[in-house]
């Protein structure tokens, strides 16, 4: 069946470092692929999305491509800060498959 | 705009017992999911409606159901509750099928 396997975490890393949490799925259709995140305390928001092949989703310097051919979607961020300090999901969704979230990777951050 | 609301935002019950709870969507907004999250399973799809129709459904048994208005609004329902129904379930809006999501605050359920 559709799947997607994230990156497990926890992640840590120092501040400026350079991040990529890696997120593969399986699906029959041709899914729009998002990125989500949960701050502490707060609810899920999203923080990218790509809806077909080669595209590119940014947001607050955080970036990923959609790359069908090996059905992946990896975020990667340039330089990292304490405030990026979350839970971040990856979901693929539509053209078929069912929204799928992957198991989440926390990432620390260390000034 | 207002947000993705869910009430209530928090609820004790029993084993036993059944329980309800609802969300209003992003105005506009047509497809209604849900999710159930804690920290051991991460977050898991129960089911997404769209126009007043289940179009996904996710691996939970029977004793979870719910519905979509023709408002938009939605409820699901746990009967007979078990104490590894505590979680954090939230909904989440989209304008259309496969959309991004609005996640509401959530409803945090606890089983005692």
């Amino acid at each position: 069946g559709n799947s997607v396997t994230q990156m497990e975490g926890p992640v840590t890393l120092s501040e400026e470092a350079f991040l990529t949490i890696n997120c593969t799925y399986t699906a029959t259709g041709y899914p729009s692929l998002f990125w989500y995140v949960q701050y502490p305390g707060e609810g899920l928001q999203l923080l990218l999305k790509a809806t077909k092949a080669d595209d590119k989703g940014s947001n607050k310097g955080f970036e990923a491509t959609y790359r069908k051919e090996t059905t992946s979607f990896h975020l990667e961020k340039g330089s990292v800060q304490v405030s990026d300090s979350a839970v971040y999901f990856c979901a693929p969704s539509g053209g078929g498959f069912k929204t799928i979230f992957g198991a989440g990777t926390r990432l620390f951050v260390k000034a | 705009k207002a947000g993705v609301t869910q009430t209530p935002r928090y609820l004790i019950k029993t084993r036993g017992q059944q329980v309800t709870l609802s969300c209003s969507p992003i105005s506009g907004h047509r497809s209604v999911s849900w999710y159930q999250q804690t920290p051991g399973q991460g977050l898991q799809f129960l089911f997404e409606y769209f126009s007043e129709t289940q179009r996904n459904k996710g691996n939970f048994p029977g004793r979870f159901s719910g519905r979509q208005f023709s408002n938009s609004r939605s409820e699901m329902n746990v009967s007979t509750l078990e104490l590894g129904d505590s979680a954090l379930y939230l909904c989440a809006s989209s304008l259309e099928l496969g959309d991004e999501q609005y996640f509401g605050p959530g409803t945090r359920l606890t089983v005692t």
